[in-house]
């Protein structure tokens, strides 16, 4: 089966620092990652996905970066702020397969 | 809100209880899915629907059953379930199968 995780259950930060998520991932013929963030009592949400022909992507704040060579992506939040506090997790899938999700990454963020 | 609704929110229902999951889906979405969370675990995929079509079934015990009237429209009916059935359900909608997919807040469903 897939193998997705994390590197670290939870991570603090303070209000206006970067953050930094990271995610590993097994399978190399993956070629679709997907970030969501998932807040207390609420559904994932779609933050920002990326596809295997590509190193980085930007949103709003976001920033995803994933490194084939070592199958490994992280999501870097620029100036988190208390709204950001939540579960995130990394899915991946391979063409027309289903997706994998990690475990997730719990942000704190301290006022 | 991500255009998919789901209810009820919260359920409790006892071992020997008939009950049924909703989820509706306002995007113009074919796909759409069912998820078990449970705590410290990764999603568990357990249907896909691709136009009314199911088109994944992962080894689900029989006790779930789905149903997807429409596009639109799916359920998850429940029956003599067990204690470990306890979880939140999602449920997910994508314009196609296994495109990105967008949750619905889930059925936090307690078996006692």
């Amino acid at each position: 089966g897939e193998s997705v995780g994390l590197h670290l259950p939870t991570l603090s930060v303070q209000e206006g620092d970067n953050s930094i998520i990271n995610c590993a991932y097994s399978n190399s013929a993956s070629d679709y990652f997907i970030w969501y963030k998932q807040e207390s009592g609420k559904g994932p949400q779609f933050i920002i996905d990326i596809r295997s022909n590509m190193d980085k992507r930007q949103g709003q704040r976001v920033t995803v970066l994933l490194n084939k060579t070592v199958k490994h992506l992280s999501l870097q939040i620029a100036a988190t702020q208390p709204g950001d506090s939540a579960v995130y997790f990394c899915a991946e899938s391979d063409p027309g397969n289903q997706f994998y999700f990690g475990t997730g990454t719990s942000l704190t963020v301290i006022p | 809100e991500t255009g998919v609704t789901q209810t009820p929110r919260h359920l409790v229902m006892g071992m020997t209880n008939k009950k049924s999951l909703k989820c509706e889906q306002h995007l113009g979405h074919n796909a759409m899915y069912w998820y078990k969370q449970s705590a410290k675990k990764p999603l568990e995929l357990m249907f896909v629907y691709s136009l009314e079509e199911r088109v994944e079934n992962n080894s689900v015990p029989s006790r779930f059953s789905p149903e997807c009237p429409n596009s639109s429209h799916l359920f998850l009916h429940l029956h003599t379930l067990q204690p470990e059935d306890s979880a939140l359900y999602l449920c997910a909608s994508s314009p196609g199968v296994y495109y990105e997919q967008y949750f619905g807040p889930g059925t936090r469903l307690t078996v006692t």
